[in-house]
């Protein structure tokens, strides 16, 4: 069953303007982390933030932030001040606790940032 | 530096082939594991290792064997290529124990093409 789910394929946003990545996630395990991570059209995995199911503050990095509602199990990204190097692959994990704590990805969202 | 090391880049092999994707990483890490990334699909689990000579199947192991004879290799082993299994693969690798957030390391991935 799919446990991350990113419904936006792709995204435009213009250059300076805040946007929001949308992800949802699903999980009976009370202890979780969600992630996410940019991937340029080089290949490599960036991780961007990180916010753990007990944390009881939003997630912040620099212009990202995660807004975190656990009652509608959400995890969205926001990127504000968007740069042309914004311009990526963005993806949702999520990994449970338990022995391997295996990390599930969303099927991703390309943004693309227009000058 | 932190490092994980996939042996290929870009590799071109024959349906039929047996086919060796190696990953190496030096953070004493644990957790090893194997994705596949297609278009639409995000980043899918093949097989996961959190100890030496120990895996579990991901979401999609068929196909696909794995080996993990020292804790910081872990091979993927393509029994013999198929053109659907033509895509790009990750090796990423963390921290047994709690969840934290940027314990998760990846490779630069691995682009196999089989004709």
């Amino acid at each position: 069953a799919q446990k991350i789910t990113q419904t936006q394929p792709g995204m435009f946003v213009q250059e300076k303007e805040a946007v929001t990545l949308d992800c949802t996630y699903d999980t009976s395990d009370p202890s979780y982390g969600l992630f996410w991570y940019k991937q340029p059209s080089s290949g490599e995995m960036i991780f961007l933030i990180y916010q753990g199911s007990y944390d009881q503050q939003n997630a912040t990095e620099g212009r990202y932030s995660l807004n975190f509602q656990k009652a509608r199990k959400s995890a969205n990204l926001v990127i504000s001040a968007s740069q042309l190097g914004d311009s990526a692959m963005y993806f949702c994990a999520m990994r449970e606790g338990g022995q391997g704590g295996k990390l599930i990805f969303g099927q991703g969202t390309e943004l693309s940032v227009k000058p | 530096d932190v490092k994980v090391t996939q042996s290929s880049r870009y590799l071109v092999k024959r349906t039929g082939e047996k086919v060796f994707l190696e990953c190496v990483q030096d953070m004493d890490h644990e957790n090893m594991f194997w994705y596949r990334q297609d278009p639409g699909l995000g980043l899918r689990l093949i097989y996961f290792s959190y100890d030496v000579k120990m895996k579990e199947k991901g979401d999609i192991p068929e196909g696909y064997s794995v080996s993990r004879e020292k804790k910081e290799r872990f091979s993927l082993i393509l029994e013999s290529a198929s053109t659907n299994q033509t895509s790009m693969y990750l090796c990423a690798s963390s921290l047994s124990g709690t969840i934290s957030g940027n314990t998760i390391y990846f490779g630069e991935g691995s682009w196999l093409t089989v004709v």
